[in-house]
C-alpha cells in the first residue's frame, strides 16, 4: 500500500536555526498538508496546500513557518527560526481530494 | 465552535471487553467524523469513518455510533484486545474545509490480558 514518508524521523536543533522538514506524498495526490502534535496532546492542523498555493493555514502558521513542492515529489516545511515551543513531531499527510487523509510517521522536532 | 470534545483521556479494559470513547462537537457544519488510531512513533492511521446521515457504523470489531441531535459521536471496541493498546482520536470536517481535521484531544486505551 502506498504511503507518506516523512524525513528525517527525528530532527534536533538549535534555537534561532532554520529547519527543512521533508514529505513524499502518496503520487497521485494532489492536496497535502502539515499538521503538528506536540508531547501528549491532540494533533492540531497547521496548513493545506493545494495547486502550487497554501489553501488555508491555522494561527499556529506564522510567517516563520513556509510550505514547499519544490519538485513533482517532495512537500517540505520550512522554519525560518525555531523557537523552543516549536518542538513537536510534525505530521505530513495527504488525499486524492474527496477521501481519507493518509498521514506519515511523523518528524520529531526538538529544538534546544 | 471548532472544538471536538473527547473523553476519557485514558481508559483500561480487560481483554474481551468493550472499549467506549466518546466525542462532542459544536459546530453543526461538520459533516464528516473519522476516528484515528496512534500507535507509539507513529502517524495517526484511519480507522473508521460516519457522515451524519446514517446513525451507525460497523467495521469488524469497530463501531461509530452517532447522535445527530446531541451532536455527539462514540467509537465502540468490541472484544477489545491488547493488540488494539493505542491512542483513539476522533476528528471532524466540514465540506469546504478541504481536509482540514479538527482533531479530538485523544485517549490513551491499554487493554490489559
Amino acid at each position: 500500500e502506498p504511503e507518506v514518508t516523512q524525513t528525517p524521523s527525528h530532527q534536533v536543533t538549535q534555537m534561532g536555526q532554520e529547519v527543512i522538514l521533508r514529505c513524499v506524498p502518496i503520487s497521485n495526490h494532489l492536496y497535502f498538508y502539515w499538521y503538528r502534535q506536540i508531547l501528549g496532546q491532540k494533533v492540531e492542523f497547521l496548513v493545506s496546500f493545494y495547486n502550487n498555493e497554501i489553501s488555508e493555514k491555522s494561527e499556529i502558521f506564522d510567517d516563520q513557518f513556509s510550505v514547499e513542492r519544490p519538485d513533482g515529489s517532495n512537500f517540505t516545511l520550512k522554519i525560518r527560526s525555531t523557537k523552543l515551543e516549536d518542538s513537536a513531531m510534525y505530521f505530513c499527510a495527504s488525499t486524492a481530494g474527496n477521501s481519507p487523509l493518509h498521514f506519515g510517521n511523523g518528524t520529531r522536532l526538538t529544538v534546544t | 465552535q471548532q472544538q471536538v470534545k473527547q473523553s476519557p483521556q485514558s481508559l483500561i479494559v480487560q481483554k474481551g471487553g468493550i472499549s467506549i470513547i466518546n466525542c462532542a462537537y459544536e459546530n453543526t457544519a461538520f459533516d464528516y467524523f473519522p476516528w484515528y488510531q496512534q500507535f507509539p512513533g507513529k502517524g495517526p492511521a484511519l480507522l473508521i469513518a460516519i457522515r451524519p446521515d446514517v446513525s451507525e457504523k460497523k467495521e469488524g470489531r469497530f463501531t461509530i455510533s452517532f447522535n445527530k441531535s446531541a451532536k455527539q459521536f462514540s467509537l465502540h471496541i468490541m472484544d477489545s484486545q491488547p493488540g488494539d493498546s493505542a491512542t483513539y482520536f476522533c476528528a471532524a470536517r466540514y465540506t469546504g474545509g478541504g481536509n482540514k481535521l479538527t482533531f479530538g484531544t485523544g485517549t490513551q486505551l491499554k487493554v490489559e490480558l
